[in-house]
C-alpha cells in the first residue's frame, strides 16, 4: 500500500530533545522530505534526505535513514515552543508525487 | 520572490453546491499539484500538471472534480456537486522542473471548505 505511518503526538520540555518517527512503505522512494505546518498556514519543506543516505544534519536538525526498516526519523535539539507544529513525513514516488504521513502534533511545554 | 497565491482562503457551501478554487503557482514553476487534506490526515495528491499537461490524476475524483491549467500558469480546481466529505483544506503547490528533475514543492496557505 501507500502508508506512510507516523506517531500521532509528541510532548516535550523547552529545551530537551525531540524526536519524531515515521515508517515508509517504498523502498525505491528516492527523498523523504519533514515538512513542518502551523495553524492555518501552509506546508513549510523543513529538510529531506536522499535515499543513499543515511543521516543529515542542518542546524538543530537531524535526520536519520534506516533504509533496511524504511525507517525515518527527525531529531530536533533544543526544542523551542516555536516549533510546535505538526510535522509531516513524505516519500516521493513517480513524477514527484509525495506521499504524506498523517502527520506528529508536537507540543512543546515550559 | 512571491510564494504560491491561493483563493479563496475559506469557502462555506451546502451539499450539492459547486465551489472553484483557484491557484497561481510561483512565476517560472512549470509543475503544479492540487492536495487534499482532510482535517486530522496528511495531504494527498489529486492531481499534478506538467506545463497545461495532466501527469497524474488517478486520485481525482473524476465524476465530481475537475481541474485546468489552461495557459500552463494559474490553475483552478472544480467540486460539482460538493459532498460533505469533501469538507478539506485544498492545498496547492508548485515546483520547477530542470534537467530531468522536479525541484522542491512550495506550498501556499491553502482554501478550507466546509461543506454543510
Amino acid at each position: 500500500g501507500e502508508d506512510v505511518e507516523q506517531s500521532l503526538f509528541l510532548s516535550v520540555r523547552e529545551g530537551d530533545s525531540s524526536v519524531i518517527n515515521c515508517t515508509y512503505t517504498d523502498s525505491s522512494s528516492t527523498y523523504l522530505y519533514w515538512y513542518k505546518q502551523e495553524p492555518g498556514a501552509g506546508l513549510q519543506l523543513l529538510t529531506y534526505i536522499f535515499s543513499n543516505m543515511d543521516m543529515k544534519q542542518d542546524q538543530r536538525l537531524t535526520v536519520l535513514l534506516n533504509k533496511k526498516d524504511k525507517h525515518l526519523s527527525l531529531r530536533i535539539a533544543d526544542t523551542q515552543t516555536g516549533d510546535s507544529a505538526i510535522y509531516f513525513c513524505a516519500e516521493s514516488k513517480g513524477y514527484n508525487k509525495l506521499i504524506f504521513g498523517a502527520g506528529t502534533r508536537l507540543a512543546v511545554h515550559p | 520572490e512571491a510564494g504560491v497565491a491561493q483563493s479563496p482562503r475559506y469557502k462555506i457551501i451546502e451539499k450539492r453546491q459547486s465551489v472553484a478554487f483557484w491557484c497561481n503557482p510561483i512565476s517560472g514553476h512549470a509543475t503544479l499539484y492540487w492536495y487534499q487534506q482532510i482535517l486530522g490526515q496528511g495531504p494527498k495528491l489529486l492531481i499534478q500538471f506538467q506545463n497545461n499537461g495532466v501527469v497524474d490524476d488517478s486520485q481525482l475524483p473524476k465524476d465530481r472534480f475537475s481541474a485546468e491549467r489552461l495557459k500552463g500558469v494559474d490553475s483552478t480546481l472544480k467540486i460539482q456537486p460538493a459532498k460533505l466529505e469533501d469538507s478539506a483544506v485544498y492545498l496547492c503547490a508548485s515546483s520547477s522542473y530542470s534537467g530531468g528533475q522536479y525541484n522542491e514543492q512550495f506550498f501556499g496557505p491553502g482554501t478550507r471548505l466546509t461543506v454543510l
